[in-house]
């Protein structure tokens, strides 16, 4: 009874290549994110959900595209993968879009971009 | 541009001793800071938080400390236990909604 799983945990693929990571969380939460965590570490804020629809929309390249089909579902599609796309990638959710609500965070997606 | 800087990029302490993870940030309107735990190969994990209107919020072992006039925060862990060891991230936040990381402190508690 994973509260935010992510699927795949891990993407080995090509430059050039599309690819999508899934993300669905079982809280009931009405927001969603997505963070990157590079090389230096750095997690960082791509994008947030609240219900459905986008509120946080981070300076990402435009291969970067959420998507959010529910309120439990919330997406990741990159076209054209780059080199330094390779991160682990992060959902999570917060059961209202308040800064100071806890957010729930999936175990991450592995992505290597050879 | 830092805005979240966690100095010490790793801390080992001995188990029952203290640890003291620092935080240190340049956004003035940042109003609400937490720290998050995160073992490997999994997400993290929230811990504990503290608003600004606050300087001490303590939980269990947990205690955080902010000092809003040098823009720090520390994370002390008493008594630290073989099972803390993990990467800490503090992170800040303010009404843009949001949550602003550093890249983390990874604690070993040695037994």
């Amino acid at each position: 009874d994973t509260a935010v799983s992510q699927t795949p945990k891990y993407l080995v693929t090509q430059m050039g290549n599309d690819k999508s990571i899934k993300c669905e969380q079982n809280l009931g939460h009405d927001t969603m994110y997505w963070y990157k965590q590079d090389s230096k570490k750095f997690l960082k804020i791509m994008f947030s959900y609240n219900n459905k629809e986008l509120i946080i929309n981070e300076t990402v390249p435009n291969r970067f595209s959420p998507k959010s089909p529910d309120k439990a579902h919330l997406n990741l599609h990159i076209n054209s993968l780059e080199l330094g796309d390779s991160a682990v990638y992060f959902c999570a959710s917060s059961q209202i879009r308040s800064y100071q609500e806890t957010q729930y965070f999936g175990p991450g997606t592995r992505l290597l971009v050879l | 541009d830092q805005q979240v800087k966690q100095n010490s990029p790793s801390l080992s302490v001995q188990e029952g001793r203290i640890s003291i993870l620092n935080c240190d940030y340049t956004n003035s309107m940042f109003d609400y800071f937490l720290w998050y735990k995160k073992y490997p190969a999994e997400g993290p994990t929230f811990l504990i938080s503290i608003s600004s209107i606050k300087d001490k919020n303590e939980d269990g072992r947990f205690t955080v400390f902010l000092n809003k006039s040098a823009k720090h925060l520390s994370l002390h862990i008493v008594p630290s236990q073989p099972g803390d060891s993990a990467v800490y991230f503090c992170a800040a936040a303010g009404s843009n909604y949001k949550l602003t990381f550093g890249k983390g402190t990874l604690l070993t508690v040695n037994p």
